[in-house]
C-alpha cells in the first residue's frame, strides 16, 4: 500500500539542539498531520496541515505543508530531554481525480534522542 | 477530550487461539480505523471503518477481521493467532474524512 518516506530513520542530539525531519510521497496529499508517540502510548497530534504553503507552529515545533502537496516537514527548536519519542508524518493520499481515499498513511517514524 | 479507550494494555495468547481486541470511543466519532505498528515499519493500516456496520480492508488485512456493531465500538479479531502477529496494536477514531485520527493507548499482544 501507499507509504511515506520519512527521514532520518534516527537521530541523536545534544539537548538545546534544533532538530528537522521530512516526508515525501510520490502521491499528491490533501493532508498532512505529525504525530509523536512517548515509549508505550499511542500516538498524539502535534500539529494538523491542511493547504498547501501552509506554515504552523504550536510552541517550540514548527511543520510546513510542501508546495507540491507531495511533501512536508516538522522542525523541533532547542530540544529538550521531553521530546524524546517517536515522531509520525501522516496524511491522505489522493488519487489522480484530486479525490481522497480516506485512508490515513504514515511513515515509518523518526526516533529521536535528545542527550542532557 | 477525545477519549479512544483500548480494553488492554498487555496481552499474552497461545498460538491458534481466537483473539479479541477492544476499543471504544466517546466523542460520536463516524470512522475507527485498526494498526499495527512494528519497529522500522510505522504504523500499517489492518481495517478501517466509515460507520456502523461497514468496513473496509486496510493495507494488511489478512489474518484478521473486525466488527462495528455500535458507533463507539470497534473491534479487531484474530481468528487463529500466530506467532507472526506479535506486535503492537493500535486504535483511532476521527469525526470524517481528512480530519486528524485521536488514538487509543496500545495493546501489545505476545503470541506465543
Amino acid at each position: 500500500g501507499q507509504q511515506l518516506n520519512q527521514s532520518p530513520q534516527s537521530m541523536f542530539i545534544q539537548e538545546g539542539e534544533d532538530v528537522s525531519m521530512n516526508c515525501t510521497s510520490s502521491s499528491i496529499f490533501n493532508t498532512w498531520l505529525w504525530y509523536k508517540q512517548d515509549p508505550g502510548e499511542g500516538p498524539v497530534l502535534l500539529i494538523a496541515l491542511y493547504k498547501a504553503g501552509e506554515l504552523t507552529s504550536n510552541g517550540r515545533l514548527t511543520a510546513q505543508f510542501g508546495i507540491t502537496r507531495k511533501d512536508s516537514f516538522l522542525n523541533i527548536s532547542a530540544s529538550i530531554p521531553s521530546d524524546v519519542g517517536i515522531y509520525f508524518c501522516a496524511g491522505y493520499p489522493t488519487n489522480a481525480g484530486g479525490t481522497s481515499y480516506g485512508k490515513l498513511t504514515f511513515g515509518q517514524g523518526t526516533i529521536l534522542t535528545v542527550h542532557p | 477530550d477525545v477519549k479512544v479507550t483500548q480494553s488492554s494494555r498487555y496481552l499474552v495468547k497461545r498460538t491458534g487461539e481466537k483473539v479479541f481486541l477492544e476499543c471504544v470511543q466517546d466523542m460520536d466519532h463516524e470512522n475507527m480505523f485498526w494498526y499495527r505498528q512494528d519497529p522500522g515499519l510505522g504504523l500499517r493500516l489492518i481495517y478501517f471503518s466509515y460507520d456502523v456496520k461497514m468496513k473496509e480492508k486496510g493495507d494488511i488485512p489478512e489474518g484478521y477481521s473486525v466488527s462495528r456493531e455500535k458507533k463507539e465500538r470497534f473491534s479487531l479479531i484474530l481468528e487463529s493467532a500466530s506467532t507472526n502477529q506479535t506486535s503492537m496494536y493500535l486504535c483511532a477514531s476521527r469525526k470524517k474524512m481528512n480530519t486528524e485520527a485521536f488514538f487509543g493507548q496500545g495493546t501489545r499482544l505476545t503470541v506465543v
